[in-house]
């Protein structure tokens, strides 16, 4: 079984600092991960993945994260918000077969001038 | 590509009637994966097909719920008949077997009175 936890409902940062989304998973093998961003009334668009390649893993938008095994973690950062980058952000688990992707419970980002 | 191709966007119907939503997924992709989003559940998957099968169908809410996908291009998504609960927006999205990345589409708004 696999899942993931968003350990943040919210985040509130204000533009030009640093952005940090945290997310663990819990996988009975090596997972493939991802950070999805869907921003309001939008479909769910691609940041970054994560496939037992780099642990450091760059994404669109300036994104990038980092999976730690050993704290089964793979916490999302940007280090200079912008107000485009105001939306949900979604943690992502797939099993490696089939690609069913298990999502967390989503992290809204807000963005203040 | 014009990728994950999802219709209607807006849906509005009275309780009782049949809803059929419909997508289109990118082109040579062979799975094809069906998602409801709500506030209070979050993303969940409905069901996936692969190379036309239906694989798991196991989160279809109930028997009211029913997937097709006759042709490679072409899944559709039925309720019949609709209740208020079903109000949601329900998200197709497709995968090729040689990456591990689901691409969604814009998503289908349907809203039951």
């Amino acid at each position: 079984a696999q899942s993931v936890t968003q350990l943040d409902s919210h985040v509130s940062v204000s533009e030009g600092t640093p952005v940090l989304l945290r997310c663990n998973y819990s996988s009975s093998y090596s997972p493939s991960l991802f950070w999805y961003v869907q921003h309001p009334n939008k479909g769910l668009q691609l940041l970054l993945k994560y496939t037992s390649a780099a642990t450091l893993v760059k994404g669109i938008n300036g994104f990038e994260a980092e999976f730690k095994k050993s704290e089964t973690s793979f916490h999302l950062t940007k280090p200079s918000a912008h107000m485009s980058d105001a939306a949900e952000y979604f943690c992502v688990v797939s099993d490696s077969y089939w690609g069913k992707l298990q999502f967390g419970a989503g992290t809204q980002v807000v963005v203040t001038p | 590509d014009a990728g994950v191709i999802q219709s209607p966007r807006h849906e509005v119907t009275e309780m009782g009637q049949e809803v059929t939503l419909r997508c289109k997924p990118i082109s040579g992709h062979d799975y094809l994966f069906w998602y409801r989003q709500t506030m209070m559940r979050g993303l969940e998957l409905l069901i996936y097909f692969n190379n036309n099968v239906p694989i798991d169908d196991s989160g279809m809410p109930e028997d009211r719920f029913s997937a097709k996908m006759p042709n490679a291009s072409f899944s559709t998504l039925k309720i019949q008949p609709s209740e208020p609960r079903d109000s949601a927006v329900y998200f197709c999205a497709s995968r090729s077997s040689q990456g591990i990345e689901a691409f969604f589409g814009q998503g289908t708004r349907l809203t039951v009175v």
